[in-house]
Protein backbone atom coordinates (compact mmCIF):
# COMPACT_ATOMS: atom_id res chain seq x y z
CA UNK A 1 0.00 0.00 0.00
CA UNK A 2 1.89 3.47 -0.68
CA UNK A 3 2.18 5.71 2.08
CA UNK A 4 2.59 8.73 -0.21
CA UNK A 5 -0.27 9.19 -2.53
CA UNK A 6 -0.10 11.71 -5.07
CA UNK A 7 -4.01 11.63 -7.05
CA UNK A 8 -3.82 13.47 -10.13
CA UNK A 9 -1.14 12.22 -12.59
CA UNK A 10 -1.45 15.13 -13.85
CA UNK A 11 -2.08 19.04 -14.49
CA UNK A 12 -2.87 21.72 -16.81
CA UNK A 13 -2.52 25.50 -16.09
CA UNK A 14 -2.19 28.99 -17.82
CA UNK A 15 1.11 30.81 -17.30
CA UNK A 16 0.93 33.14 -15.08
CA UNK A 17 -1.43 31.90 -12.71
CA UNK A 18 -1.11 29.70 -9.44
CA UNK A 19 -0.16 25.48 -9.77
CA UNK A 20 -1.55 23.45 -6.67
CA UNK A 21 0.53 19.97 -6.67
CA UNK A 22 -1.35 17.90 -3.90
CA UNK A 23 -0.27 14.86 -1.39
CA UNK A 24 -1.47 12.67 0.69
CA UNK A 25 0.34 10.56 3.15
CA UNK A 26 -0.97 7.46 5.78
CA UNK A 27 1.82 7.25 8.01
CA UNK A 28 2.01 8.98 10.92
CA UNK A 29 5.78 8.77 11.52
CA UNK A 30 6.46 10.60 8.66
CA UNK A 31 8.18 14.45 10.25
CA UNK A 32 9.22 15.90 6.57
CA UNK A 33 8.24 16.30 3.71
CA UNK A 34 9.96 17.42 0.39
CA UNK A 35 8.97 17.80 -3.29
CA UNK A 36 11.38 17.24 -6.17
CA UNK A 37 10.92 18.39 -9.55
CA UNK A 38 11.96 16.10 -12.66
CA UNK A 39 12.65 17.20 -16.02
CA UNK A 40 12.79 14.42 -19.19
CA UNK A 41 16.28 13.09 -19.21
CA UNK A 42 17.41 13.97 -15.83
CA UNK A 43 17.27 13.18 -12.39
CA UNK A 44 14.99 14.58 -9.78
CA UNK A 45 15.84 17.54 -8.02
CA UNK A 46 14.93 19.28 -4.68
CA UNK A 47 12.35 21.99 -4.59
CA UNK A 48 11.62 22.67 -1.35
CA UNK A 49 10.45 21.14 2.34
CA UNK A 50 9.21 21.24 5.24
CA UNK A 51 9.54 19.91 8.59
CA UNK A 52 6.19 18.78 10.84
CA UNK A 53 7.00 21.51 13.00
CA UNK A 54 5.89 24.17 10.77
CA UNK A 55 2.97 24.32 8.31
CA UNK A 56 4.35 26.28 5.96
CA UNK A 57 7.50 27.10 4.26
CA UNK A 58 8.03 29.54 1.13
CA UNK A 59 10.90 29.76 -0.98
CA UNK A 60 9.84 32.53 -3.87
CA UNK A 61 7.29 31.51 -5.89
CA UNK A 62 7.17 27.92 -4.46
CA UNK A 63 5.22 27.24 -1.19
CA UNK A 64 4.75 23.98 0.48
CA UNK A 65 2.09 24.00 3.08
CA UNK A 66 1.10 21.06 5.50
CA UNK A 67 -2.03 19.92 7.12
CA UNK A 68 -1.23 17.10 9.84
CA UNK A 69 -4.53 16.55 11.52
CA UNK A 70 -5.83 15.52 7.76
CA UNK A 71 -2.43 13.96 6.42
CA UNK A 72 -1.92 16.22 3.47
CA UNK A 73 0.55 18.69 1.75
CA UNK A 74 0.54 20.99 -0.93
CA UNK A 75 2.87 22.62 -3.32
CA UNK A 76 1.53 26.05 -4.64
CA UNK A 77 3.39 27.69 -7.45
CA UNK A 78 2.84 31.46 -7.99
CA UNK A 79 3.03 32.49 -10.71
CA UNK A 80 3.59 29.65 -12.71
CA UNK A 81 6.00 29.84 -15.45
CA UNK A 82 6.33 27.43 -18.61
CA UNK A 83 9.35 26.48 -16.96
CA UNK A 84 8.08 24.89 -14.37
CA UNK A 85 6.33 22.18 -16.96
CA UNK A 86 7.74 19.16 -15.56
CA UNK A 87 6.73 15.53 -12.81
CA UNK A 88 6.54 16.38 -9.66
CA UNK A 89 6.95 13.92 -6.92
CA UNK A 90 6.25 14.31 -3.10
CA UNK A 91 8.44 12.94 -0.96
CA UNK A 92 8.28 11.42 2.93
CA UNK A 93 10.95 10.62 5.87
CA UNK A 94 11.11 9.84 9.44
CA UNK A 95 13.29 11.10 11.64
CA UNK A 96 14.90 7.72 12.93
CA UNK A 97 15.55 6.86 9.22
CA UNK A 98 16.04 10.59 7.85
CA UNK A 99 17.81 9.22 4.49
CA UNK A 100 14.74 6.81 3.65
CA UNK A 101 12.38 8.58 1.42
CA UNK A 102 9.13 7.11 0.11
CA UNK A 103 8.14 8.81 -2.89
CA UNK A 104 4.71 9.81 -4.10
CA UNK A 105 3.79 8.84 -7.91
CA UNK A 106 4.78 12.29 -9.25
CA UNK A 107 2.29 14.57 -10.88
CA UNK A 108 3.16 15.81 -14.30
CA UNK A 109 2.69 19.85 -14.55
CA UNK A 110 2.07 21.10 -18.06
CA UNK A 111 1.92 25.24 -17.82
CA UNK A 112 0.64 26.53 -20.80
CA UNK A 113 1.79 30.08 -22.64
CA UNK B 1 30.67 20.42 -10.97
CA UNK B 2 29.10 18.49 -7.35
CA UNK B 3 27.18 15.81 -9.51
CA UNK B 4 26.28 11.85 -9.14
CA UNK B 5 26.76 10.57 -12.37
CA UNK B 6 25.09 7.17 -13.79
CA UNK B 7 26.77 4.92 -16.08
CA UNK B 8 25.73 3.65 -19.09
CA UNK B 9 22.49 6.13 -19.63
CA UNK B 10 20.82 3.92 -21.70
CA UNK B 11 20.96 -0.21 -21.54
CA UNK B 12 18.71 -2.97 -23.80
CA UNK B 13 19.91 -6.27 -22.62
CA UNK B 14 18.55 -10.23 -22.46
CA UNK B 15 17.27 -12.16 -19.97
CA UNK B 16 20.06 -13.85 -17.90
CA UNK B 17 23.16 -11.51 -19.02
CA UNK B 18 24.93 -10.03 -16.31
CA UNK B 19 24.73 -6.55 -16.22
CA UNK B 20 26.20 -3.42 -13.80
CA UNK B 21 25.31 0.41 -13.91
CA UNK B 22 27.76 2.72 -12.09
CA UNK B 23 26.85 5.62 -9.52
CA UNK B 24 29.41 7.92 -8.60
CA UNK B 25 29.25 10.87 -6.91
CA UNK B 26 32.01 13.79 -5.99
CA UNK B 27 30.50 15.33 -3.10
CA UNK B 28 32.34 12.99 -0.52
CA UNK B 29 28.61 12.24 0.54
CA UNK B 30 28.42 9.17 3.08
CA UNK B 31 24.91 8.29 2.14
CA UNK B 32 24.12 6.48 -1.22
CA UNK B 33 20.55 4.96 -2.52
CA UNK B 34 19.77 3.79 -5.89
CA UNK B 35 15.92 3.74 -6.56
CA UNK B 36 13.47 2.34 -9.46
CA UNK B 37 10.88 4.86 -11.40
CA UNK B 38 8.08 2.83 -12.96
CA UNK B 39 4.57 4.27 -14.20
CA UNK B 40 2.14 4.87 -10.98
CA UNK B 41 4.64 4.22 -8.63
CA UNK B 42 6.85 6.96 -8.35
CA UNK B 43 10.50 5.97 -6.91
CA UNK B 44 11.00 2.98 -4.86
CA UNK B 45 14.14 2.44 -3.09
CA UNK B 46 16.22 -0.71 -4.14
CA UNK B 47 19.27 -0.38 -1.78
CA UNK B 48 21.13 1.80 0.08
CA UNK B 49 24.34 2.39 2.12
CA UNK B 50 25.70 3.98 4.95
CA UNK B 51 29.25 4.24 4.48
CA UNK B 52 31.70 1.93 2.97
CA UNK B 53 31.18 -1.20 3.00
CA UNK B 54 27.53 -0.90 5.17
CA UNK B 55 24.57 -1.78 2.91
CA UNK B 56 21.45 -2.53 3.17
CA UNK B 57 17.85 -3.50 1.74
CA UNK B 58 15.35 -1.17 0.80
CA UNK B 59 11.62 -1.42 -0.47
CA UNK B 60 12.02 -3.79 -3.69
CA UNK B 61 15.82 -5.03 -3.46
CA UNK B 62 14.94 -8.81 -4.84
CA UNK B 63 17.22 -9.40 -8.21
CA UNK B 64 20.03 -6.82 -7.52
CA UNK B 65 23.60 -6.48 -5.88
CA UNK B 66 25.36 -3.77 -4.72
CA UNK B 67 28.78 -3.37 -3.14
CA UNK B 68 30.27 -0.37 -1.48
CA UNK B 69 33.83 -0.63 -1.69
CA UNK B 70 34.57 3.34 -1.86
CA UNK B 71 32.76 6.22 -0.65
CA UNK B 72 32.77 7.56 -3.97
CA UNK B 73 31.04 4.42 -5.68
CA UNK B 74 28.20 2.46 -5.28
CA UNK B 75 27.52 0.14 -8.50
CA UNK B 76 24.17 -1.50 -9.14
CA UNK B 77 24.39 -4.91 -10.37
CA UNK B 78 21.69 -7.35 -11.88
CA UNK B 79 22.87 -10.98 -11.73
CA UNK B 80 20.33 -12.15 -14.26
CA UNK B 81 18.13 -9.44 -15.26
CA UNK B 82 14.48 -10.67 -16.23
CA UNK B 83 11.74 -8.38 -18.00
CA UNK B 84 10.48 -7.03 -14.78
CA UNK B 85 13.24 -5.20 -14.47
CA UNK B 86 12.82 -3.07 -17.03
CA UNK B 87 12.43 0.25 -16.07
CA UNK B 88 14.25 3.79 -15.28
CA UNK B 89 16.71 3.93 -12.40
CA UNK B 90 18.37 6.64 -10.30
CA UNK B 91 21.29 6.92 -8.09
CA UNK B 92 21.40 9.20 -5.29
CA UNK B 93 23.55 10.37 -2.55
CA UNK B 94 23.76 12.84 0.51
CA UNK B 95 25.34 13.55 3.58
CA UNK B 96 24.56 12.03 6.97
CA UNK B 97 24.85 8.26 6.69
CA UNK B 98 24.02 7.65 10.60
CA UNK B 99 20.47 6.90 11.13
CA UNK B 100 18.49 9.92 11.98
CA UNK B 101 17.97 13.88 10.76
CA UNK B 102 17.20 15.01 7.49
CA UNK B 103 19.23 15.30 4.48
CA UNK B 104 18.73 16.49 0.73
CA UNK B 105 19.35 13.79 -2.03
CA UNK B 106 21.31 14.81 -4.86
CA UNK B 107 20.19 12.04 -7.91
CA UNK B 108 21.93 11.43 -10.81
CA UNK B 109 20.53 11.64 -14.68
CA UNK B 110 19.01 8.10 -14.44
CA UNK B 111 19.81 4.67 -16.44
CA UNK B 112 17.08 3.42 -18.52
CA UNK B 113 17.08 -0.14 -18.56
CA UNK B 114 15.26 -2.66 -21.30
CA UNK B 115 15.49 -6.45 -20.76
CA UNK B 116 14.28 -8.48 -23.48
Amino acid sequence: DQQVKQNSPSLSVQEGRISILNCDYTNSMFDYFLWYKKYPAEGPTFLISISSIKDKNEDGRFTVFLNKSAKHLSLHIVPSQPGDSAVYFCAASEWEYGNKLVFGAGTILRVKS
Amino acid sequence: EAQVTQNPRYLITVTGKKLTVTCSQNMNHEYMSWYRQDPGLGLRQIYYSMNVEVTDKGDVPEGYKVSRKEKRNFPLILESPSPNQTSLYFCASSFGGSAGGHETQYFGPGTRLLVL
